[in-house]
């Protein structure tokens, strides 16, 4: 088993639609969390750090499940500026070697 | 946006030939990260760095040395470049999180296009 999986899609919506990604790991004790967002030959870049407590910022919503062990991202309103691929990110407790899931392709249209 | 400088960001070699990138921080932030992309693979961790003369193996190293005399730079060495190492290299950097127990965000550079023929 893969210590970060995510879907790989590609999750095709309208414009405005409500887009939600889920990403698993597989080490419980894992510390850090994070989405990032990866735009077409680019350099990933920080969308949100993941807080226990769930975190919101502006249309998008990171919530963090410790017993089920996932992280989620959640996208209201999409935009067509939204289209990239968004990577999760986790860190372990005293470690310095983060995981990196393969993405979550979105691609909103039209 | 994080001083984080990647050179080359392009470059064309041929078959057996040494090449050397190059990653460069201006946040003396202490770790740093050399990864490889590919289609189908994600990114995948070559060698970090948790400090000065301080590296180690990530999951795809063979093939690959790393440097890191000075805390704001971190060189990556193909020392006879084969097809299979064409990728888009990404170097990143990081520094402990507020709770001091795990990493914080990584910050990374704008890549590196390798193609060897």
């Amino acid at each position: 088993r893969k210590e970060v999986e995510q879907d790989p899609g590609p999750f095709n919506v309208p414009e405005g639609a409500t887009v939600a990604f889920n990403c698993t790991y597989s080490n419980s004790a894992s510390q850090s969390f994070f989405w990032y967002r990866q735009d077409c030959r680019k350099e990933p870049k920080l969308l949100m750090s993941v807080y226990s407590s769930g975190n919101e910022d502006g249309r998008f919503t990171a919530q963090l499940n410790r017993a089920s062990q996932y992280i989620s991202l959640l996208i209201r309103d999409s935009k067509l500026s939204d289209s990239a691929t968004y990577l999760c990110v986790v860190s372990p407790q005293g470690g310095y070697i983060p995981t990196f899931g393969r993405g979550t392709s979105l691609i909103v249209h039209p | 946006d994080a001083g984080i400088t990647q050179s080359p960001r392009h470059k064309v070699t041929e078959t057996g030939t040494p090449v050397t990138l190059r990653c460069h921080q201006t946040e003396n932030h202490r770790y740093m990260y050399w990864y490889r992309q590919d289609p189908g693979h994600g990114l995948r961790l070559i060698h970090y760095s948790y400090g000065v003369k301080d590296t180690d193996k990530g999951e795809v190293s063979d093939g690959y040395s790393v440097s890191r005399s000075k805390t704001e730079d971190f060189l990556l060495t193909l020392e006879s470049a084969t097809s299979s190492q064409t990728s888009v290299y990404f170097c990143a950097i990081s520094e402990n999180a507020p709770s001091g127990r795990a990493i914080g965000e990584l910050f990374f550079g704008e890549g590196s296009r390798l193609t060897v023929l």
